[in-house]
Formats: structure tokens, C-alpha cells, sequence
């Protein structure tokens, strides 16, 4: 079944240490997006992704980058972590080609930064 | 500015009809997405609706009004297994992109 993976599903790390959370699709989509999600909050886009050679920056951008390595991988890294960066996160990925262009939602990464 | 409003949290009884309101403000519109989402676990997908009215699929019925900048999620017969997240999202005109309202928190009771 054509699916999104997210790996770690779960992290702990500390203050200023450098992290990369990993997105991996089988569902052949060009589209690519990394949210992250806090309680109370509406899910919040960081960066998302059109093919392997585009890479924009969402709402909050700021203290995180990405790599589009392949079609299939899309990986969120965390420079310097700070414990306001403590959230889920969730990978997703969308086909232009389809009615409304519906997302597709990994299974998520919960960090806890210390 | 850009806004999806949703009640924080809803309940009903199991086997009861339950309706989830949304309303937005946002600089244009592409479309309005139902998600749900289990505790701890990935948003997904319900229901798309791009042009006013009813749209149904099984016991779910979304509907939709532009002029007034409304939605609601419908739930029929409602089963333990409904008790969830329910958020709304909102296709910007301008920039494509999903802005996401806080979620509707359902609890089932027996």
C-alpha cells in the first residue's frame, strides 16, 4: 500500500544539538511539506517542496532547513534545537493531478527538546 | 488576516448525529478540506469541498457555503471509534497553500 514514513517516530535531544527528522513516500507524488503541530494550534507549514529541485519556506521557516534528496525523501533538519521547538511533526505529500490536491500525512516524529 | 474558527471541543452520544462548525477568513479561497485526526496520530483525510453544498460519503456529509464563509462536518450514528480530532483546512487563493483551523476535539459517550 503506497504509504508516507517518518522516522524517528520519537526523539529527545538537547539544547543546541543539531537533529534531522527523515520523510520517506511511496505514493509516486511530486509534492512534498513539513508541518509541525502544537496543542491548541492549527497545524503550522515549515517548508514544503514542488519537486526535487524546489524548496520553499512556509510560516515559520526560521531555525530549520530541508533537503529534498530524491522524489521520495524529504528530510527536516533542526540546527541549533531549543525546547520551544518541542512538538509533532508531520511529513506530508500531495499529487497536483488529483481533485483538491489532498494531502497525505505521515505517521509523525514527537520531539522533546531539553 | 487569515483565521479558521472551530469549537475547542464537542460532545455527544453514541448512535446520535453530531454537526462540527467552521468559519474562515482568508484573503481568497480554493477549497475546504475535513480532516481527522486520533489522538497521537496522523490527520486524515474526510472530505473536500470546492463549490457550495452537500457533499456525502457514508456516514459523513460536509457542506459548504462561500458567501458566508462557512462549513460543517455532519457525523451520523456515531460510533465510539469517532471520538477524535476534527480539524479544518482552507486552500489559500494566493499562495496554494492548506491554512489550518485548531481542531474540533469529539468525545463519544455511551
Amino acid at each position: 500500500d503506497a504509504d508516507v514514513t517518518q522516522t524517528p517516530r520519537n526523539r529527545i535531544t538537547k539544547t543546541g544539538k543539531r537533529i534531522m527528522l527523515e520523510c520517506s513516500q511511496t505514493k509516486g507524488h511530486d509534492r512534498m511539506y513539513w508541518y509541525r503541530q502544537d496543542p491548541g494550534l492549527g497545524l503550522r507549514l515549515i517548508y514544503y517542496s514542488f519537486d526535487v529541485k524546489d524548496i520553499n519556506k512556509g510560516e515559520i521557516s526560521d531555525g530549520y532547513s530541508v533537503s529534498r534528496q530524491a522524489q521520495a525523501k524529504f528530510s527536516l533538519s533542526l540546527e541549533s534545537a531549543i525546547p520551544n521547538q518541542t512538538a509533532l511533526y508531520f511529513c506530508a505529500t500531495s499529487d497536483p493531478g488529483t481533485r483538491g490536491e489532498t494531502q497525505y500525512f505521515g505517521p509523525g516524529t514527537r520531539l522533546l527538546v531539553l | 488576516g487569515q483565521n479558521i474558527d472551530q469549537p475547542t471541543e464537542m460532545t455527544a452520544t453514541e448512535g446520535a448525529i453530531v454537526q462540527i462548525n467552521c468559519t474562515y477568513q482568508t484573503s481568497g479561497f480554493n477549497g475546504l478540506f475535513w480532516y481527522q485526526q486520533h489522538a497521537g496520530e496522523a490527520p486524515t483525510f474526510l472530505s473536500y469541498n470546492v463549490l457550495d453544498g452537500l457533499e456525502e460519503k457514508g456516514r459523513f456529509s460536509s457542506f459548504l457555503s462561500r458567501s458566508k464563509g462557512y462549513s460543517y462536518l455532519l457525523l451520523k450514528e456515531l460510533q465510539m471509534k469517532d471520538s477524535a480530532s476534527y480539524l479544518c483546512a482552507v486552500r489559500d487563493e494566493g499562495n496554494y497553500q492548506l491554512i489550518w483551523g485548531a481542531g474540533t476535539k469529539l468525545i463519544i459517550k455511551p
